[in-house]
């Protein structure tokens, strides 16, 4: 059975600083997707890693993805007010079923 | 296109009561998901379809059915509801299969609560 695990579950950054958060997953996969959620809407979706090594960036955000490691990791640079959200990491396994992490909260302080 | 919608907004049901929550897409995707969502648990899938006529079991299908007719609505039914479905949930849609990597789209939701 698929298990989706990320650390830390609550992060509160200062302004400026930079954060790292993780995706474990338990099963071979190779493709790992990353939403965000504001409080009280829906999931938009930020980054799909398709292969071992894929890298993106938007802004402030880079993912990266370690198959061989099952670890993915959204790396937050330079924190703005403007990043608190949850975040989500999800994963397939071979199927059409995504399997979602329990999310990390994040709440960027000035 | 209004992209993935659903209704209602909110929903009060009590113990014992059946009910539908309504999932709609106009992007013509194949797959479309349904999910609930607890606080400290993420997002759990409950049922999803690839095609019309097309359904399977996610994570948590026990007290939900679901059917898809059409491809564009994707129905959840609560068949007696219970406290333990009190939740948020939520539809999502995709163009193609797993494989083929298209971005999942999400709707915006419909909180339940069941007395």
């Amino acid at each position: 059975e698929l298990k989706v695990e990320q650390n830390p579950l609550f992060l509160s950054m200062q302004e400026g600083k930079n954060y790292t958060i993780y995706c474990n997953y338990s099963t071979t996969s190779d493709r790992l997707y990353w939403y965000r959620q504001d409080p009280g809407k829906s999931l938009e979706s930020l980054f799909v890693l398709l292969s071992n090594g894929a890298v993106k960036q938007e802004g402030r955000l880079m993912a990266s993805l370690d198959t061989k490691a099952r670890l993915s990791t959204l790396h937050i640079t330079a924190a703005v007010h403007d990043l608190s959200a949850t975040y989500f990491c999800a994963v397939n396994h071979n199927t059409d079923k995504l399997i979602f992490g329990t999310g990390t909260r994040l709440q960027v302080f000035p | 296109n209004a992209g993935v919608t659903q209704t209602p907004k909110f929903q009060v049901l009590k113990t014992g009561q059946s009910m539908t929550l309504q999932c709609a897409q106009d992007m013509n995707h194949e797959y479309m998901s349904w999910y609930r969502q607890d606080p400290g648990m993420g997002l759990r899938l409950i049922h999803y379809s690839v095609g019309a006529g097309i359904t399977d079991q996610g994570e948590v299908p026990n007290g939900y059915n679901v059917s898809r007719s059409t491809t564009e609505d994707f129905p959840l039914r609560l068949l007696s509801a219970a406290p333990s479905q009190t939740s948020v949930y939520f539809c999502a849609s995709r163009k193609g299969t797993w494989t083929e990597n298209y971005e999942q789209y999400f709707g915006p939701g419909t909180r339940l609560t069941v007395t």
